[in-house]
Parts: C-alpha cells; sequence; structure tokens
C-alpha cells in the first residue's frame, strides 16, 4: 500500500464547480500535511499547508481528519486557470530530518 | 529571486555515460533533496542532505551518488546510465529551521533521457 495515496483522476469540471480531492495516508504518525499544485512541465510549487483545524486560503480549503488519516482539498467557484496537478503531501519524522512522501497526484481541468 | 537552480533543463545520454546534475540554492536552506517524477509513481526521494557534509539515502538511491560541500550547492552524480533512469528530476530545498522549516521549493527540473 502506498503510503500517500490519492484518486488520480483526471477530474474534468466546467469553470465555476466546486470540485473536492481527497487524499488518505497510511503512515499515523505523519505530523503535517500540505498540497502542492503542479503545472504541466512545471516544478511543484505549495498550495497550502494543512491545518489540524481546517484552514481556508480564498477559493480553496483544506481540511485534515486524523481519525480517518485522510486531507481533502476543495476548490470552489474553479478557474481555467486551476487546471493543474495537486499533490497531497505527508510529512513524517522527528526533530531531525522530516520525510516527505507525495502522493501521485489528481490531474483537475477546468473547461469554459 | 533565483531560489532553487538546476541545470541543465535537459539531457540525453548514452547508456553507460556518466554525468552531474546541478543544483544550487540561495535561500541558506539547510536541507535540500533529489527527487526523481516517472509517470504513476509520484516524486520520489533519491538522496537528500541535512546540512553541508551529511548526505543520507533515499527511497531509490540504487546508480546515483550525492555529495554536499557548501550549503547552496547540491549535484547528483549519474555513474553509469541506464534507460530505466530516464525520468525528470528534481532537486529542492527546505529552511529545515524555524516556522517554515518543511516548506519545500523546487527547481524547474531537468529531463533526462538515457537511450
Amino acid at each position: 500500500r502506498k503510503e500517500v495515496e490519492q484518486d488520480p483522476g483526471p477530474f474534468n469540471v466546467p469553470e465555476g464547480a466546486t470540485v473536492a480531492f481527497n487524499c488518505t495516508y497510511s503512515n499515523s504518525a505523519s505530523q503535517s500535511f500540505f498540497w502542492y499544485r503542479q503545472d504541466c512541465r512545471k516544478e511543484p510549487k505549495l498550495l497550502m499547508s494543512v491545518y489540524s483545524s481546517g484552514n481556508e486560503d480564498g477559493r480553496f480549503t483544506a481540511q485534515l481528519n486524523r481519525a480517518s488519516q485522510y486531507i481533502s482539498l476543495l476548490i470552489r467557484d474553479s478557474k481555467l486557470s486551476d487546471s493543474a496537478t495537486y499533490l497531497c503531501v505527508a510529512l513524517t519524522g522527528g526533530t531531525s530530518y522530516g520525510k516527505l512522501t507525495f502522493g501521485q497526484g489528481t490531474i483537475l481541468t477546468v473547461h469554459p | 529571486n533565483a531560489g532553487v537552480t538546476q541545470t541543465p533543463k535537459f539531457q540525453v545520454l548514452k547508456t553507460g555515460q556518466s554525468m552531474t546534475l546541478q543544483c544550487a540554492q540561495d535561500m541558506n536552506h539547510e536541507y535540500m533533496s533529489w527527487y526523481r517524477q516517472d509517470p504513476g509513481m509520484g516524486l520520489r526521494l533519491i538522496h537528500y542532505s541535512v546540512g553541508a557534509g551529511i548526505t543520507d539515502q533515499g527511497e531509490v538511491p540504487n546508480g546515483y551518488n550525492v555529495s554536499r560541500s557548501t550549503t547552496e550547492d547540491f549535484p547528483l552524480r549519474l555513474l553509469s546510465a541506464a534507460p530505466s533512469q530516464t525520468s525528470v528530476y528534481f532537486c529542492a530545498s527546505r529552511p529545515g529551521q524555524g516556522r517554515a522549516k518543511n516548506i519545500q521549493y523546487f527547481g524547474a527540473g531537468t529531463r533526462l533521457s538515457v537511450l
């Protein structure tokens, strides 16, 4: 079983739609979580960190459920520019180097 | 802000050739890493470093060497290229301390083909 699993999609949604991605992690010792965005043929870039109480950044909302070991990303009012691959990331480790484990990514295409 | 700089952007090698992928960061980050990204596999950690003079193996280290003689530079060496090493390689760095210690920054990537 992969440490971090995502539905690879692709998700095809019209502009203005709300779309949600889920991600599960297998290591209960994972401490921190992130969502990264990767445009086609580009490097991943941090979209947002995920906090235990859930957090919002504009049209993006991230949630963490430690009991069920999953995190989610909700995108409201989708824009064409949201088309990208979204990577779920879990950090595992103590005070020394913490290992970042990346999911395979979920492909989102927003169409007019 | 240069951030993380990788060179070259593209490279074609023949089986058995060796080469070095360069990576430099100007953010004074302690941690640096090399990943490879293959379709359906996600990003996999090759080697990492927690500071100058300290390196360790990641998930897929075979066929690769690294060194970290300075805080800024973290080159990745392919010893004898194989077709299985055809991939996109990303160098990354993160502070390692402070509030944003685990926020990772990536270079633009190197697309490597081994024939």
